[in-house]
Order: C-alpha cells, then structure tokens, then sequence
C-alpha cells in the first residue's frame, strides 16, 4: 500500500510569489491534514480536510489556504510568500475512525528568498 | 488543550531498552495518545498510539498509567538507527469527527555504539 505522497519534495520561490503544495493520501483515507514545521515553531497545525471540505483550522493568517478533490488528494496554497514562509510543509492522512492511525508523507521543502 | 511533557534529551547504549517517558497530566478520557518519531529532513513517522490500555507492535511498547496522566515508550533493543526525536502527542477532538495533534518539542534520543 502507498503511502502518503507528497509534491514537489523541494522547491524555492521569491517573496510575493505564491506556491501549491499537493499531497496524496493513502488510499481509502478520506482525512487530510497540513502541518507546517519551523525550527523556531516546531509543528504546527495548518488545517484538516474532509470529504472536501474544511472541518478544522489553525492559527495561521489567511494566505495560508487549501482545498480538497472528490478523490481526497489535497493541495494546499501560499499567496504572497514572506521569509518566514520558509518551513517544511507536511500532510498527514487518516481514515478518520475513533482510534485511528496517522500517517505523514515526506513534506515539502519550501524556501522562500 | 491537553499538553505534554518530555524530557529534551536522553541516551540510551545500542542493544538495551530505551524507555521514554512523557507526561500528559491534563488528558481527558477519550483524547488518545500519540508517539512518533522523526529523523532529520523526514516526516514523522507513527510508532504506535493507545487510550487506555498497553499497546504493542512490531516497534514498540506503550505503557499508560492507570490513571492515564502520563506513558511510556519503549524501544525494546534499541539500535543506531533508531536515534531520532521521539514526540509524545495527544490527540485533541474538535467536534464532528475532527482532530488535532498538537507536537511538542519532543525527546531527542541518542542511542551510543
């Protein structure tokens, strides 16, 4: 069974451009979550998909963005990037039960100049 | 939100038990918790997670307290390559099916040839 897939693995942008990330779940995974990672921060909650639509958000400003397709892949948007956009960007997947298991994908090496 | 604590390093001799330790004193009963670990430029990857009983699989063992305030991983031969930050989490629900998992700052484990 793939795992969580996610693309590209690296990429660099300038300030004031903007950036979509795309993350694959595993198959029958119907819950998709985004997770930025700083060394500063740490991991921190993006926000979380399902069934195509926004169920949970965190503390982030609004250029940060995302959506979700009929067939649960998900992207995520950056508009007008800034410095400390500059972070590994991760998505994880579950099947959303009671008990369920999480699983992470590689995340996505964003560097902003 | 229900918070962890971890001690920031620790070592442990390849070939013996590791145990980590974590604190989550303010757990409420249907919050599960959550190990992972991960390797430097790598997502972090599931080790196991349990709500109130022992859990064991292929990697680890955990242990929660009978009064569920704090848990222990246990990495029964520990070896080179299970060097890694190690992060205890719990899983906060968020209504209609939604979740978080909010990290901490994890234990950083050495494991010495």
């Amino acid at each position: 069974k793939a795992g969580v897939t996610q693309t590209p693995r690296y990429l660099i942008k300038t300030r004031g451009q903007q950036v979509t990330l795309s993350c694959s779940p595993i198959s029958g995974h119907r819950s998709v979550s985004w997770y930025q990672q700083t060394p500063g921060q740490g991991l921190q909650f993006l926000f979380e998909y399902f069934s195509e639509t926004q169920r949970n958000k965190g503390n982030f400003p609004g250029r940060f963005s995302g959506r979700q397709f009929s067939n649960s892949r998900s992207e995520m948007n950056v508009s007008t990037l800034e410095l400390g956009d500059s972070a590994l960007y991760l998505c994880a997947s579950s099947d959303r039960t009671g008990g369920n298991t999480i699983y992470f994908g590689e995340g996505s090496w964003l560097t902003v100049v | 939100d229900a918070k962890t604590t971890q001690p920031p390093s620790m070592d442990c001799a390849e070939g013996r038990a590791a145990n980590l330790p974590c604190n989550h004193s303010t757990i409420s009963g249907n919050e599960y918790v959550y190990w992972y670990r991960q390797i430097h430029s790598q997502g972090p990857q599931y080790i196991i997670h349990g709500l109130k009983n022992n859990e064991t699989n292929e990697m680890a063992s955990l242990i929660i307290t009978e009064d569920r305030k704090s848990s222990t991983l246990i990495l029964p031969h520990a070896t080179l390559r299970d060097t890694a930050v190690y992060y205890c989490i719990v899983r906060v629900p968020r209504g209609a099916g939604s979740y978080q998992l909010t990290f901490g700052k994890g234990t950083k484990l050495s494991v010495i040839p």
